[in-house]
């Protein structure tokens, strides 16, 4: 129930191309879904996060789609460039629990220029 | 600038032997984590702390443990009891505890077996 199941775990896109990444989750407590870049090397940082209370959200090249009736999310990444190449975590969270996040298993993005 | 400072980089650990890895924050932040991450596994959690002098054991807590004693630091044990450490481990913090604020995440520390 605590789980997040992320796909793929690997992709590789041409430069600028669409590059998606899907999340599922059960818990319909779950009510805070952030997505975090990482670089090799380097801790997680947070690129974009969506309450269920809104279907979609847009930070520049950037898109959270988020589908509350079928426990899905995804992140789009418009016209993907060689730099974005990175790995990317979905995660969740509920209130009730704070900030404690549940990650997914990782989806390692490669660009090809 | 504000941020989290994990040291060492790297570390090594000898069979038997206890390791502590080092978590400062300046971001004023009530709350740190640590997480452990494995190859195509994500980033698992191994102990939060809400407040000062208390903590709670999260998903994997077996053979690590931890202290804090100051707001601004939160230090991971690794102890013999820990088979498998080698990993790459992350240390996090966040603000306002009971809402869903992000988690600022430190550079890590990478820890080896000798």
């Amino acid at each position: 129930q605590q789980q997040v199941k992320q796909s793929p775990q690997s992709l590789i896109v041409q430069k600028g191309g669409i590059s998606i990444i899907n999340c599922a989750y059960e818990n319909t407590a779950f009510d805070y879904f952030p997505w975090y870049q990482q670089f090799p090397g380097k801790g997680p940082a947070l690129l974009i996060a969506i309450r269920p209370d809104v279907s979609e959200k847009k930070e520049g090249r950037f898109t959270i789609s988020f589908n509350k009736s079928a426990k899905q999310f995804s992140l789009h990444i418009m016209d993907s460039q060689p730099g974005d190449s990175a790995t990317y975590f979905c995660a969740a969270s509920m209130f009730v629990s704070g900030s404690r996040l549940t990650f997914g298993e990782g989806t390692q993005l490669t660009v090809n220029p | 600038d504000g941020g989290i400072t994990q040291s060492p980089k790297y570390l090594f650990r000898k069979e038997g032997q206890n390791v502590t890895l080092s978590c400062e924050q300046n971001l004023n932040h009530d709350a740190m984590y640590w997480y452990r991450q494995d190859p195509g596994q994500g980033l698992r959690l191994i102990y939060y702390s809400q407040i000062v002098n208390d903590f709670q054991k999260g998903d994997i807590a077996e053979g690590y443990s931890v202290s804090r004693e100051k707001k601004e630091s939160f230090p991971l044990t690794v102890t013999s009891a820990q088979k498998n450490p080698t990993a790459f481990y992350l240390c996090a913090s966040s603000t306002r505890v009971k809402s869903n604020q992000p988690q600022h995440f430190g550079d890590g520390t990478r820890l080896s077996i000798l």
